[in-house]
């Protein structure tokens, strides 16, 4: 069975600190794909970023890096000098290339930055 | 470009109405998806359609949920008749699977509440 575990229910950070959210996926099969989606309190789902499977190579966009390790089913969002405008619930997602696009999501991470 | 489109954005309605939630997907986008978001259960899909066509509505939890997507600009999910356990957020998401991309882009949402 696929699955998507997301231990982090809250974390808390002040503004300036780093923060990494951790990502946890389980599927026995070999072609997936891994996204992260992020919920503001307005309540939308906005893509973050997409990664295959066979693509491990991180990826750096702005303060946003997704470190994303087979070895360990793993694909961590790495938030540098948060700011006030990453709170938000953000969502780690798999979708397997034989099941037409549907996406297993994690129970989700709440992020507050504090000012 | 008009992102995904969904109607109402809320809907407040007695147990026992029928209620009918509307999707219009991002134009070009071969693939449709709905999604239902609770407290409880988090993030699940109900159902999608690739070309119009249903192909999994396995997350359908009963007879009294239908979706129908009579044309590639337009879906509707019914509930017929609605209860109070079915009060969500129900997400519409569209992508197109050409090119290699597999992100699904989601609309604003639909607030269900059913007293």
């Amino acid at each position: 069975a696929q699955k998507v575990t997301q231990a982090q229910t809250e974390i808390s950070v002040v503004e300036k600190e780093d923060v990494t959210l951790d990502c946890v996926y389980e599927t026995r099969d070999t072609t997936y794909y891994l996204f992260w989606y992020k919920q503001p309190p307005s309540g939308e789902l906005v893509f973050l970023i997409r990664r295959n499977s066979f693509d491990e190579q991180n990826e750096i966009s702005g303060r946003y890096s997704w470190n994303f390790q087979k070895s360990t089913s793993s694909f961590n969002f790495t938030i540098t000098a948060s700011q006030v405008v990453d709170s938000a619930v953000y969502f780690c997602a798999l979708s397997l290339y034989n099941q037409g696009g549907k996406l297993i999501f994690g129970q989700g991470t709440e992020l507050s930055v504090k000012p | 470009d008009a992102g995904v489109i969904q109607s109402p954005r809320h809907e407040v309605t007695e147990m026992g109405q029928e209620v009918t939630l509307r999707c219009k997907p991002i134009s070009g986008h071969n693939s449709l998806f709905w999604y239902r978001q609770t407290m409880m259960r988090g993030l699940e899909l109900l159902i999608y359609f690739n070309n119009n066509v249903p192909i999994d509505d396995s997350g359908m939890p009963e007879d009294r949920f239908s979706a129908k997507m009579p044309n590639a600009s337009f879906s509707t999910l019914k509930i017929q008749p609605s209860e109070p356990r079915d009060s969500a957020v129900y997400f519409c998401a569209s992508r197109s699977t050409s090119g290699g991309a597999y992100e699904q882009y989601f609309g604003p949402g639909t607030r269900l509440t059913v007293t």
